[in-house]
């Protein structure tokens, strides 16, 4: 089953401009993550919130959660055409289990 | 570490025939996942291995479905047999501990004819 809301399902921006996609869940959760897939590859690990975090930072990603929204956005700060990827967000839906959602296709148009 | 290695990362079939689908997590992880990737369905958890033993398998739709973990280094996925529906692309993610980021495979793209 799939937790994790993104929206919106696609966007598409120019390059150098910020992205922003949002993820929202339906239960408590210890951590949420936000992966990475390129097309046809695997999905790549960017960052991970702790339910007791507000924000986080990782060189052009800001992260933010809100759990009394429960829902989280990753920001990408000014964007590169390698940006061009599907964003998932992943909550922890037991100790092992992760719950994802349906993904962001991000464009970069150069 | 050369990451998460599968194999193969194509494989074109016909129905009823067997698939088995090859992963070799990062050594030193305990943790193995076996996912499927769809368009209709998403990202999928088929199976989840803890120091090479099945932990939850309730993931795999149906018996036609059978994973192994022999050893700590090598995992299969089998569909026997194959069918049409059964066209994905199948992931396989290793972590450290059960908890702990996983690392994904560059997957196998499965079509069954």
């Amino acid at each position: 089953s799939q937790q994790g809301e993104e929206d919106p399902q696609a966007l598409s921006i120019q390059e150098g401009e910020n992205a922003t996609m949002n993820c929202s869940y339906k239960t408590s959760i210890n951590n949420l993550q936000w992966y990475r897939q390129n097309s046809g590859r695997g999905l790549v690990h960017l960052i991970l919130i702790r339910s007791n975090e507000r924000e986080k930072h990782s060189g052009r990603l800001r992260v933010t959660l809100d759990t009394s929204k429960k829902s989280s956005s990753l920001l990408i700060t000014a964007s590169r055409a390698a940006d061009t990827a599907s964003y998932f967000c992943a909550t922890d839906a037991s100790n092992y289990q992760l719950i994802w959602g349906a993904g962001t296709k991000l464009i970069i148009k150069p | 570490d050369a990451g998460v290695i599968q194999s193969p990362r194509h494989e074109v079939t016909e129905m009823g025939q067997e698939v088995t689908l090859r992963c070799k997590p990062i050594s030193g992880h305990n943790s193995l996942f076996w996912y499927r990737q769809t368009m209709m369905r998403g990202l999928e958890l088929l199976i989840y291995f803890n120091n090479n033993v099945p932990i939850d398998d309730s993931g795999m739709p149906e018996d036609r479905f059978s994973a192994k973990m022999p050893n700590a280094s090598f995992s299969t996925l089998k569909i026997q047999p194959s069918e049409p529906r059964d066209s994905a692309v199948y992931f396989c993610a290793s972590s450290l501990g059960s908890e702990d980021t996983q690392y994904f495979g560059p997957g196998t793209r499965l079509t069954v004819l």
